[in-house]
């Protein structure tokens, strides 16, 4: 079975520092997809980065950045320059090719002023 | 472009009581997907469809059943509700190729009494 692993339930850093998310997962598959979702109070869920396992290069969006590390299973959020606005849940997920998104249990992020 | 929406946002039932929850998406989607969201356990697969009149299950479908008639629609109907199933429900889209964006709608907190 497929399993994706948050181990922070929750982070808090200053505003303006940098903050990294883990995530590890666990598939046979050689060819999927991970995904960071930002949940703020709003309940929305937003996209805030992909990377395809079939790429080496680590995705970037803006102050958003990720370490993956295929070997290790090991997909990591980096938030540079941190900002209020980003206080929000913070959701790993991975695709597999039954089109199936398998969630992580979240990681709560407060940025404090 | 509405996007997802998810009717209705809020609703109280009673213990055995049923209801129709409605999503619609207007963006022409193949795949759509049910959710629920309790905390500290990230969001779990309900039912999903790669397009319509299809359905499948998905991680926890028991006391749940799922329609797509038409493309843009996709219901998720609970027959005879029990207090285990209070959560927030979320909806989801998502285009054929496998690593677009997932759209989410707002969410439904559904409470059973």
């Amino acid at each position: 079975a497929q399993t994706v692993t948050q181990s922070q339930p929750e982070m808090s850093v200053q505003e303006a520092e940098t903050v990294t998310l883990s995530c590890t997962y666990d598939t046979s598959e050689n060819n999927y997809y991970l995904f960071w979702y930002k949940q703020p109070p709003s309940r929305q869920m937003i996209l805030v980065i992909r990377q395809e396992a079939y790429k080496q290069q680590n995705a970037t969006e803006n102050r958003f950045s990720v370490n993956f590390q295929k070997a290790a299973k090991s997909f990591s959020l980096k938030i540079s320059d941190s900002q209020l606005g980003d206080t929000a849940m913070y959701f790993c997920a991975l695709m597999d090719s039954n089109y199936q998104l398998i969630w992580g249990a979240g990681t709560k992020l407060i940025i404090k002023p | 472009n509405a996007g997802v929406t998810q009717t209705p946002k809020f609703r109280v039932l009673k213990t055995g009581q049923s209801m129709t929850l409605l999503c619609a998406q207007d963006m022409n989607h193949e795949y759509m997907y049910w959710y629920r969201q309790d905390p500290g356990m990230g969001l779990r697969l309900i039912h999903y469809s790669v397009g319509e009149g299809t359905t499948a299950k998905g991680e926890v479908p028991d006391g749940y059943n799922v329609s797509r008639l038409k493309k843009q629609n996709f219901l998720l109907g609970l027959e005879s509700a029990a207090p285990s199933q209070t959560s927030v429900y979320f909806c989801a889209s998502s285009h054929r190729v496998i690593n677009t964006e997932a759209f989410f709608g707002q969410g439904t907190r559904l409470t059973v009494v």
